[in-house]
């Protein structure tokens, strides 16, 4: 299976741009790249995914790089309630079945 | 909608005693599933249902069963529950496992202790 690194932890200032990096070297053609999110004592919530173009949606943004080997997470104004674990996730679009892998996540804190 | 609902939130077992964790969806979902996750660590999949009528393994299956009820509740039983299974478990929901653009929907949790 493919696997993603992250940085364990990252800290963000409120109302502030964050870009939560994600390398996935060994990626494959068929992996679409997911990002899940994880609040204090509650389960993990769907934030975006994308397979090979940038993708934007209400809560964040996605940016692909070129030979799709790393993504980031973009949130483009950290909120206090922005405080999480986020997991960066591959799941193969072929090979059904193929679950939801979480790893460590980066966790973020948001300072005020 | 409710979306994922998860009974009960809380529960304290004794080693040996058994319980049932129950779980429905309302989004007429195909696929559900159950996670554990232990403290500071990553969720890891129990079991799965891709379908109503069919159930398979995970990565951690020892020491549970299940049952997928209908399309709408997949209940997760522990038959004779062990310290070790001490954790938070996540019930989730899906359209349908066989894609990649597949996305989860999680319930809020089941806390369980065993003593």
């Amino acid at each position: 299976d493919a696997k993603t690194t992250q940085p364990n932890s990252m800290e963000s200032n409120e109302e502030e741009p964050v870009h939560l990096p994600c390398n996935h070297s060994t990626i494959s053609g068929t992996d679409y790249i997911h990002w899940y999110r994880q609040l204090p004592s509650q389960g993990p919530e769907y934030v975006i995914h994308g397979l090979t173009s940038n993708v934007n949606n209400r809560m964040a943004s996605l940016a692909i790089a070129e030979d799709r080997k790393s993504s980031t997470l973009i949130l483009h104004r950290a909120t206090l309630r922005d405080a999480a674990v986020y997991y960066c996730i591959l799941r193969d679009v072929i090979h059904a079945g193929n679950m939801l892998t979480f790893g460590g996540g980066t966790r973020l804190m948001v300072k005020p | 909608n409710a979306g994922v609902t998860q009974t009960p939130k809380f529960q304290v077992l004794k080693t040996g005693q058994s319980m049932t964790l129950q779980c429905a969806q309302d989004m007429n979902h195909n696929s559900m599933y159950w996670y554990r996750q232990d403290p500071g660590m990553g969720l890891r999949l129990i079991y799965y249902s891709a379908s109503e009528g069919t159930t398979d393994k995970g990565e951690v299956p020892n020491g549970y069963n299940v049952s997928r009820l209908n399309k709408r509740e997949f209940s997760l039983r522990l038959e004779s529950a062990a310290p070790s299974q001490t954790s938070v478990y996540f019930c989730a929901s899906s359209v349908d496992l066989r894609g990649g653009s597949d996305t989860q929907y999680f319930g809020p949790g089941t806390r369980l202790t065993v003593l």
